[in-house]
This record gives structure tokens, sequence and C-alpha cells, in this order.
């Protein structure tokens, strides 16, 4: 969707580097929702943002939101393989469904 | 308790033949929807039900494509007649009303030759 752009598009990194996905709206979010998918598999929920400024963390990874609702990062500190998959961001537009970005494809290699 | 359970897991069929695909959704979600996935499009939703009634259909990419849903724990998504373009995962998600997190199932990878 043009409404929502996500980069890069794919991503290869060694073991144990630092990485950052974005994800960016042509409007304001009213909720940012990040998913992780494995091949051959469904999204998996990772978390979910919607104030402006709000940061969440869950083992090594952070998403934000920046202060104008437009904008979120994902960010991977010391990646493993593990983190390898496919990342996407889906946008809540004040309806009542999700607008989702194209993906980013991470690897992570030893 | 038990995930969005979607079947089946893998589809093969040839151009022209029915193909149905089939969505449980967790007990107690109000919403259901419907996506498609390629490489080319990306996840792209195709409908979504609110109380079992279809809300936004507009992502059906044609006629040859319906879903129905007759009660809360069961869809369908059906497209008759099947053409190789129709090769995609296709994905069904539930969520609770008034919760934006949608719980999606494992998908179904339909392969049409």
């Amino acid at each position: 969707s043009q409404e929502l752009e996500q980069s890069p598009q794919s991503l290869i990194v060694q073991e144990g580097k630092n990485l950052t996905i974005n994800c960016t709206s042509s409007k304001t979010l009213y909720g940012l929702y990040w998913y992780k998918q494995k091949y051959g598999e469904g999204l998996i929920f990772l978390m979910m943002l919607q104030k402006g400024g709000e940061e969440k963390s869950h083992e090594k990874i952070t998403a934000k939101l920046d202060e104008k609702k437009q904008q979120s990062s994902l960010h991977i500190t010391a990646s493993q393989p593990s983190h390898a998959g496919i990342y996407l961001c889906g946008a809540d537009f004040n309806t009542d469904k999700l607008i989702f970005g194209t993906g980013t494809r991470l690897q992570v290699f030893p | 308790d038990a995930g969005v359970i979607q079947s089946p897991r893998h589809e093969v069929t040839e151009m022209g033949q029915e193909v149905t695909l089939r969505c449980k959704p967790i007990s107690g979600h109000d919403y259901l929807f419907w996506y498609r996935q390629t490489m080319m499009r990306g996840l792209e939703l195709l409908i979504y039900f609110n109380n079992n009634v279809p809300i936004d259909d507009s992502g059906m990419p044609e006629d040859r494509f319906s879903a129905k849903m007759p009660n809360a724990s069961f869809s369908t998504l059906k497209i008759q007649p099947s053409e190789p373009r129709d090769s995609a995962v296709y994905f069904c998600a539930s969520r609770r009303a008034g919760v934006g997190i949608q719980y999606f199932g494992a998908g179904t990878r339909l392969s049409v030759l």
C-alpha cells in the first residue's frame, strides 16, 4: 500500500550485529503493529504502539513510534539466527482493519 | 487456548477446479479477516467480517472469489473456477472487538496448476 512504506525490503546481517527496520505512514497512525513471519508459517504478533513517542521492548527487540505518529522503527540488538524471518508492520488508520507494509526479509548469518 | 485454525495447510489443484479454504477463529473473537500473500503484492486484505456479517469485501479480486461466515466459529473462502494466478498463501486472522491485535492462522498454501 502506498499509505505505508516499509524499508529495507531485505537485510542480511552477521550474527551479533544491530539492525533497524522502518515503517513510514503518509497519514497519522492510530496504532502500529509489528509482526514476524517465518517461512511457511503465519504471522506472530510482536508489539503494538499507540502513543506518540512510545517505546516497547521484548528481549532484544525494541519498537518505537515517533511523536508525530507517522513513523515506527524496529531495532534488533545483537542479532541471532533465531531473529531471521520476515518482519511486517501493520497500520491502524482508525478503521476496523490493518494495512500491512510489504515486509522486510531478514537473514542472519553466523 | 487454540489459535486460529486453517485447513487445509496445502492445496494443489488444477485450473478450473473449485477450491474451498476453511478457517476457525479464536473463540470469542468478533472479527475475522481473510488475506492473500504473494511475493509481488505482499499481504492483501480480501474481506473481513464482524459478528459473522461481511463488512468490507473491496479486496476480493473478482467474482470467482466468495466468502461466507455461517456462524461465529467457521468461515470459508471459495474460489470457483480457480486460475494459476490465484496461487498464493491465504491467511485467516481474528480479533476481539476493541482490541486491535489480530491473530493469524498458519495459512493455506494454494497451488493452481
